[in-house]
């Protein structure tokens, strides 16, 4: 079955450009999503289809997707972007989602 | 405005069976794909299977841990999404979540214990 592997946590300082990865074989070939989560909190969809932000999510927000990695940017990030973030592709029929990535903020 | 509301779940003793709906409103339900994604305490998310609107097919498509045991349908009269949960496992202890991937209900809570 695909896998789709994210680090377990990334740090930051406020103010500074946070990248989230997310691997798996022939990512490029497979539209990827991003999901942030906050604790206590339903998942919020921030990228979807590699680099499309939903409406309401600040520009900060950015997506890529190359070869084997889809790669989420946070750019100035602030306190407020502190949360569990997950990568999500199509595999066939069915949703694939990364283990999860925490963001510090600090 | 959006709005996806889930309810029924519980507790549950291993081999039962439980019945969660989610109730949505504020878009054309008939024409969306909807997906039940679940939450294991503490642990990440789960993909637990979608069904496609009825204009595509209708058709679902589970993950292999609830193949065979758990049924999703909906009721475009009622926009109305369901899912049957038969021989329920310890494992299957969860908040389980309705969602058009843009859009995410609360999610209702589901423990199997004895």
């Amino acid at each position: 079955s695909y896998e789709l592997t994210q680090p377990p946590s990334v740090s930051v300082s406020p103010g500074q450009t946070a990248s989230i990865t997310c691997s798996g074989d022939k990512l490029r070939n497979r539209y990827s999503s991003w999901y942030q989560q906050k604790p206590g909190q339903s998942p919020v969809l921030v990228i979807y289809q590699d680099t499309k932000r939903p409406s309401g999510i600040p520009e900060r927000f950015s997506g890529s997707n190359s070869e084997n990695t889809a790669t989420l940017t946070i750019s100035g990030t602030q306190a407020v972007d502190e949360a569990d973030y997950y990568c999500q592709a199509w595999d066939s029929s069915t949703w694939v989602f990364g283990g999860g990535t925490n963001l510090i903020v600090l | 405005e959006v709005r996806l509301v889930e309810s029924g779940g519980g507790l549950v003793e291993p081999g039962g069976s439980l019945r969660l709906s989610c109730a949505a409103s504020g878009f054309t339900f008939s024409n969306a794909w909807m997906s039940w994604v679940r939450q294991a305490p503490g642990k990440g998310l789960e993909w637990v299977g979608r069904i496609k609107s009825k204009t595509d097919g209708g058709t679902t498509d589970n993950a292999a841990p609830v193949k065979g045991r758990f049924i999703i349908s909906r009721d475009d009269s009622k926009n109305t999404l369901y899912l049957q949960m038969n021989s329920l496992k310890t494992e299957d202890t969860a908040i389980y979540y309705c969602t058009t991937m843009f859009d995410w209900g609360q999610g209702t809570l589901v423990t199997v214990s004895s």
